[in-house]
């Protein structure tokens, strides 16, 4: 079975602290990870795709089949960036599987 | 990026009544998926909506509930039939744009409060 695991639903750190939100995912064949994000009062949004290998607003994610995790990370935390982020497994006919999320807040 | 507008934003309803929420697509896109949003929990995936035919229901998840229409390739709409206040969620729906397969793009939501 599909399955994501995002084991903190808080994550507390100072501005300018690294920041990292773990995800760990179950899946037989070759998966498709994501982390969306969802700023306060707006709609979710795609964050990055672990395929594209690219860095947005300072984050990124690299896929670890060895330990199943796709990890969220970001070295210097700032403000903005205190939101809900959901890590997502893509699965057969497109459909994503969602984690129950981790609530990040950066405290001045 | 796709622009979706759903409608309504919010609702309260009375049990055992049912509500229609549209979603509208600015340009045709390959996938529309229906999810529901419990207070406090991620996102659980309703439906595919097919166009021109019957929606693929997820397990947990009867047509009988949650009649979905998609009769053309920017339009869906869910119906929550038979409202408890167990159905109060966020309903969202999403899309996937032709040649970007694995993206989704999200609407705004319907937050429906069912008294």
């Amino acid at each position: 079975a599909q399955r994501v695991t995002q084991p903190e639903k808080l994550l507390s750190v100072f501005k300018g602290a690294p920041v990292e939100l773990k995800c760990n995912y179950s899946y037989s064949g070759s998966p498709e990870l994501f982390w969306y994000v969802q700023y306060s009062r707006q709609r979710l949004q795609l964050l990055l795709r672990h395929i594209s290998r690219e860095s947005i607003k300072g984050f990124t994610a690299d896929l670890n089949k060895g330990e199943t995790s796709f990890h969220l990370k970001k070295p210097f935390a700032q403000e903005e960036d205190s939101a809900m982020y959901y890590c997502a497994l893509g699965g057969s006919n497109y459909k994503l599987t969602f984690g129950k999320g981790t609530l990040l807040t950066v405290n001045p | 990026s796709a622009v979706i507008s759903q409608k309504p934003s919010r609702d309260i309803c009375q049990r055992g009544t049912s509500l229609t929420i549209q979603c509208q697509v600015d340009s045709q896109v390959t996938m529309m998926f229906w999810y529901r949003q419990q207070p406090g929990q991620s996102l659980t995936l309703i439906a595919t909506a097919n166009q021109g035919s019957e929606a693929t229901y997820e397990s947990g998840f009867v047509i009988d509930k949650f009649p979905i229409s998609r009769p053309n390739l920017t339009f869906s709409t869910l119906t929550v039939s038979n409202m408890s206040p167990e159905d109060s969620s966020i309903y969202l729906c999403s899309v996937v744009r032709p040649g970007n397969l694995y993206e989704q793009y999200f609407g705004p939501g319907t937050r429906l409060t069912v008294t």
